[in-house]
């Protein structure tokens, strides 16, 4: 089944404890992105990733890392995690940034810092 | 930078009843746009996707129409059912490759 797959669904954790929220599709796309939703805010985009090793910023980049060594996985990590990063985060792709190329989203991941 | 404004916000019809949801736009050099559904908690389900060529785009229930001239889509969903109770997004395709979604509108049908 082709799909976007996010993991974990639900982290807890505390300031300053380093994380890693992996994203992975099995569609062959080459372009993925990483959003996060918070009330009131929308979605807002975080990181996106062309290619392998291509990545540039969103609108919300700061506090956040990310890596694109394959194709199919494109990592989100928070290296020193502060309690406004408390959101809901998405992973997307898509198979080229056209016309008609459209993104398909993971579940989400419910990430709580304390 | 690209701003994008969904109206209603928020809108409560019984059954059966027809309804437009509204998205607009600032930067009319868009490629496509792309309307999807969320669930409470849950991710972004795609419902139609207009290319920038396209004047609407129709699947099922759904109609989607897009002016990009005047920076405008609508959301048209015949017959409303509870079932489509949900929040709905709106994203155009901006030249490079940032997406920026508009807030949604929350729609809840009622039996």
């Amino acid at each position: 089944e082709a799909q976007v797959t996010q993991n974990p669904r639900y982290l807890i954790t505390v300031t300053g404890k380093k994380l890693t929220v992996t994203c992975s599709q099995n569609m062959n796309h080459e372009y993925m992105s990483w959003y996060r939703q918070d009330p009131g805010l929308g979605l807002r985009q975080i990181y996106y990733s062309m290619n392998v090793e291509v990545t540039d910023k969103g609108d919300v980049p700061e506090g956040y890392k990310v890596s694109r060594k394959e194709k199919r996985n494109f990592p989100l990590i928070l290296e020193s995690p502060s309690p406004n990063q408390t959101s809901l985060y998405f992973c997307a792709s898509s198979l080229f940034r056209s016309s008609y190329n459209e993104q398909f989203f993971g579940p989400g991941t419910r990430l709580t810092v304390l | 930078k690209q701003e994008v404004t969904q109206i209603p916000a928020a809108l409560s019809v019984p059954e059966g009843e027809n309804l437009v949801l509204n998205c607009s736009f600032t930067d009319s050099a868009i490629y496509n746009l792309q309307w999807f559904r969320q669930d409470p908690g849950k991710g972004l389900t795609s419902l139609l996707l207009i290319q920038s060529s396209q004047r609407e785009q129709t699947s099922g229930r759904l109609n989607a129409s897009l002016d990009k001239s005047s920076g405008r889509s609508t959301l048209y969903i015949a017959a409303s059912q509870p079932g489509d109770s949900a929040t709905y997004l709106c994203a155009p395709g901006t030249g490079g490759f940032k997406t920026i979604f508009g807030a949604g509108t929350r729609l809840f049908v009622k039996a």
